[in-house]
């Protein structure tokens, strides 16, 4: 029993290369997020899909892309990454409807150098 | 827009002494509010919720909470607490799009 994964957990990167998180859920939820953790800031939501193939911004989209082909699957992708993109990422889950908590990966460490 | 205030950014506690959190949001709408938990190095997971009906809910680990709707808050409580729950603690109150807002966090050290 999986349940939410991310890949890679640390990445180290340099300025301007692109960075693609992966997050893969085996619940078959419809919806899945993307929050980035900055001191300070809480939780800020990235992305978010409500299904596969349907996606929508959050609070701070901008320097990200997601696609949701599948699913199970919730990639983001840094197109040209950014020192203030040091983070650490969280993709999360949930079920269908409103009263669904939302479940967390363990995370990925991203460090943009 | 939703807007949520935790009033305190970090908590120093010796164990059995009691703990509250405060929370503050600004939504007018229907609300369903959640507190979370990470603890050192885990990801987040869910200690409690509020939907409806009766204000004061008991989450895990002996945690509650209570909603008072005109106050817009939603307070976490636990009145003795343990080494353990030293952790970083998050409200989050669920719009009706399924979005949730976090606040800033609390982190709360116990010491033994």
């Amino acid at each position: 029993d999986a349940g939410i994964t991310q890949s890679p957990r640390y990445k180290i990167t340099e300025t301007g290369r692109q960075v693609t998180l992966m997050c893969h859920q085996t619940w078959s939820h419809s919806y899945m997020f993307w929050y980035r953790q900055d001191l300070g800031h809480g939780l800020r939501l990235i992305y978010y899909s409500a299904a596969a193939d349907i996606t929508d911004k959050g609070e701070v989209p901008d320097g990200y892309v997601v696609s949701r082909s599948k699913t199970e699957n919730f990639p983001l992708t840094l197109e040209s990454a950014t020192r203030s993109q040091t983070s650490v990422y969280f993709c999360a889950s949930s079920g269908q409807g409103a009263y669904n908590e939302q479940f967390f990966g363990p995370g990925t460490r991203l460090t943009v150098l | 827009a939703q807007s949520v205030s935790q009033h305190n950014h970090h908590v120093i506690l010796s164990e059995a002494a009691s703990l509250e959190l405060g929370c503050n949001y600004s939504y007018g709408g229907t609300v369903n509010l959640f507190w979370y938990v990470q603890y050192p190095g885990q990801h987040l997971q869910l200690l409690l919720k509020y939907f409806s009906g009766d204000p004061l809910v008991k989450g895990i680990k002996g945690f509650e909470a209570e909603f008072i709707k005109s106050k817009f808050s939603f307070n976490l409580r636990k009145p003795s607490v343990q080494w353990s729950d030293t952790a970083e603690y998050f409200c989050a109150p669920l719009t009706n799009d399924y979005k949730l807002s976090f606040g800033a966090g609390t982190t709360v050290t116990v010491r033994a």
